[in-house]
């Protein structure tokens, strides 16, 4: 694999406030990012995507950012709530769907 | 949405047993499945790429005749542990994806839970 499983960083947030969890990616090559959650006991869910083509894209309260020149991801929560608590990977890949890597992850704890 | 399925979502097997995990897209086909491994508060490691109709590509370092995997219809994939030992518990989920005319998500199973005793 092209990313390496590490214990998981963290990141405590309080309740209502913005979150930026980051990733770095490992291959230039790759086009295409997901954003994933999962959450305890369960398989990831997706968040949001991006291309290679673009350098940001807005969902509902989520926002990814993309920077190529450092290989460089991240996803901003907006109002973070106690059910945003999970881990959150990127994951990516070239030639859009095939196989993905994931990063290291980062678990997310959202203080009431 | 589209859903993948998984089963079961908890095995206990003994050492030396073989166990064999499912994983099928409900609503959808899916020539392309891959197959994940996640050890606690790690990241999701992938194993093999399994293509319908053809011989699974494993990824570097892990065993094909440890894991074997078929995917012997577009919508079913399935892994099989052979002689299971204590270090093969692990969370295991698959992913399916859609096929490229329709669009190019990934989607994930629920994952399920092999322990080996």
């Amino acid at each position: 694999g092209e990313s390496v499983g590490l214990h998981l960083p963290t990141l405590s947030v309080q309740e209502g406030d913005n979150s930026i969890i980051n990733c770095a990616y490992s291959n230039s090559a790759s086009d295409y990012f997901i954003w994933y959650k999962q959450e305890s006991g369960k398989g990831p869910q997706f968040i949001i995507d991006i291309r290679s083509n673009m350098d940001k894209r807005q969902g509902q309260r989520v926002t990814v950012l993309l920077n190529k020149t450092v290989k460089h991801l991240s996803l901003q929560i907006a109002a973070t709530q106690p059910g945003d608590s999970a881990v959150y990977f990127c994951a990516e890949t070239q030639n859009t769907g095939n196989q993905f890597y994931f990063g290291t992850g980062t678990s997310l704890t959202v203080i009431p | 949405g589209a859903v993948v399925s998984q089963h079961p979502s908890r095995v206990i097997c003994k050492s030396g047993t073989s166990v064999k995990i499912e994983c099928r897209s409900l609503d959808f086909q899916a020539t392309t499945m891959f197959w994940y491994r996640q050890f606690p508060k790690q990241s999701l490691m992938l194993m093999a790429t399994s293509n319908e109709g053809s011989k699974a590509t494993y990824e570097q370092g892990v065993e094909k005749d440890k894991f074997l995997i078929n995917h012997a219809s577009l919508t079913l994939s399935t892994l099989t542990v052979t002689s299971a030992h204590p270090e093969d518990s692990s969370f295991y989920i698959c992913s399916a994806r859609i096929d490229a005319s329709s669009g190019n998500t990934i989607y994930f199973g629920e994952g399920s839970w092999l322990t080996v005793v």
